[in-house]
């Protein structure tokens, strides 16, 4: 079955500090991956999605397919940055996004 | 403002009682999905529609139905409402053939 790890559920940094918030799949094929954050509770909003291979808010990931990883990294992180943050592949039909259990990143001064 | 619009945006029911939850795609949507979102098992995909038609089931219990009308709103009604029903149904959309959501800011129920 496709599914996606987040080993972490918990994540704290202090500012400054680099953040790696750990995302592991299991699709056979190439998945189309994704990050999304949601801040206190609210709607989530897309982060990043591999195929574009941007920078939003100075946070990358990269897709690893010998490791069928996409982390997500911020070299600094800033107390703003503080949310839940959940990695979402489509399932095999390609018809539902199915998410990770989330990691909440907790940055403190 | 996403586009996606869901109401009520909290609800507090009794066990046994039925509530419906309702969502507006973003325009020119055609699909809508619905996710709950409890703390121990994270986003929990329900059931997507598409143009009308029912076109994906995930982890949705049989007291729960949905339906999406012409105007391509959707429902999600919830019926013989438990404790454990009590979470964060999100509902999302997106355009033909993609999986990049617009999500609503969520309907919070509780259950008492």
């Amino acid at each position: 079955a496709q599914r996606v790890t987040q080993p972490e559920k918990l994540l704290s940094v202090f500012k400054g500090a680099p953040v790696e918030l750990k995302c592991n799949y299991s699709y056979s094929g190439s998945p189309e991956l994704f990050w999304y954050v949601q801040y206190s509770r609210q709607r989530l909003q897309l982060l990043l999605r591999h195929i574009s291979r941007e920078s939003i808010k100075g946070f990358t990931a990269d897709l690893n397919k010998g490791e069928t990883s996409f982390h997500l990294k911020k070299p600094f992180a800033q107390e703003e940055d503080s949310a839940m943050y959940y990695c979402a592949h489509p399932d095999q039909a390609g018809t539902a996004l199915i998410f990770g259990k989330g990691t909440t990143l907790s940055v403190s001064s | 403002d996403s586009g996606v619009t869901q109401t009520p945006k909290h609800l507090i029911t009794a066990t046994g009682q039925r509530v419906t939850l309702r969502c507006s795609p973003r325009s020119g949507d055609l699909s809508v999905y619905w996710y709950q979102q409890s703390l121990d098992q994270g986003l929990q995909f329900l059931i997507q529609y598409y143009n009308g038609e029912e076109r994906a089931k995930g982890n949705i219990l049989e007291r729960f139905s949905a339906q999406q009308f012409p105007d391509l709103h959707s429902e999600l009604n919830l019926s013989s409402l438990e404790l454990g029903d009590s979470a964060l149904y999100f509902c999302a959309s997106s355009g033909l053939q993609e999986v990049r959501y617009t999500f609503g800011s969520g309907t919070r129920l509780t259950v008492v």
